[in-house]
């Protein structure tokens, strides 16, 4: 079975503070990682996936298989980032399903 | 706005009703998602198309609940004899192999 926790359910910081959103998985096989983002009043969209080993809007997430983790990380939060984050993994592979399990989501508060 | 489109945005019932949900995909995407989400959740997924074929129901598909995708295009979801514990956001996603979920905007239940 797949999952994904999400220790955490509110972080509050001031502008301009790193952040880190944490996020751990359990997941048999190879997994694919990501992480989506929901801006109020705004749909679910994707933000990040561990393949494409992108920086989004000054975001960037390293998968570490060790510690089975894929914590999302800015050096300077905005207050345009303040949303609802979720991370969520999917199996890969011929034999995977194609479903995306979610964790439970953290609110991401910047504060000016 | 090409994007997944779902339909009604809100929707408030009687329990003990029926309701009929509708989601239009993205139309190059043969993959159709439907999620549900209650507040403080992240999306729990429900089932899953490929094109016409319904590949995958999750446990929390009880009997009530059905969803057809009869072209392989749009697709509906049914819940009949509404209860209290259905109310919650039913979101929708689409994807091609290899791509990423695009969620629409959901369309929020009340059982009165």
């Amino acid at each position: 079975a797949q999952r994904v926790t999400q220790p955490e359910k509110l972080l509050s910081v001031f502008k301009g503070a790193p952040v880190e959103l944490k996020c751990n998985y359990s997941y048999s096989g190879s997994p694919e990682l990501f992480w989506y983002v929901q801006y109020s009043r705004q749909r679910l969209q994707l933000l990040l996936r561990h393949i494409s080993r992108e920086s989004i809007k000054g975001f960037t997430a390293d998968l570490n298989k060790g510690e089975t983790s894929f914590h999302l990380k800015k050096p300077f939060a905005q207050e345009e980032d303040s949303a609802m984050y979720y991370c969520a993994i999917k199996g890969v592979g011929s034999g995977a399903n194609s479903k995306l399990t979610f964790g439970k989501g953290i609110t991401l508060s910047v504060r000016p | 706005d090409t994007g997944v489109s779902q339909n009604p945005r809100h929707k408030i019932t009687k329990r003990g009703q029926n309701v009929t949900f509708r989601c239009d995909p993205i139309s190059e995407h043969n993959r159709l998602y439907w999620y549900r989400q209650t507040l403080g959740q992240g999306p729990e997924f429900l089932t899953y198309f490929q094109n016409e074929a319904q590949l995958e129901k999750s446990r929390l598909l009880s009997d009530r609940f059905s969803a057809e995708r009869p072209k392989g295009s749009f697709s509906t979801l049914e819940i009949q004899r509404t209860e209290q514990g259905d109310s919650a956001m039913y979101l929708c996603a689409s994807s091609s192999q290899g791509s990423p979920l695009h969620f629409g905007n959901g369309t929020r239940l009340t059982v009165t």
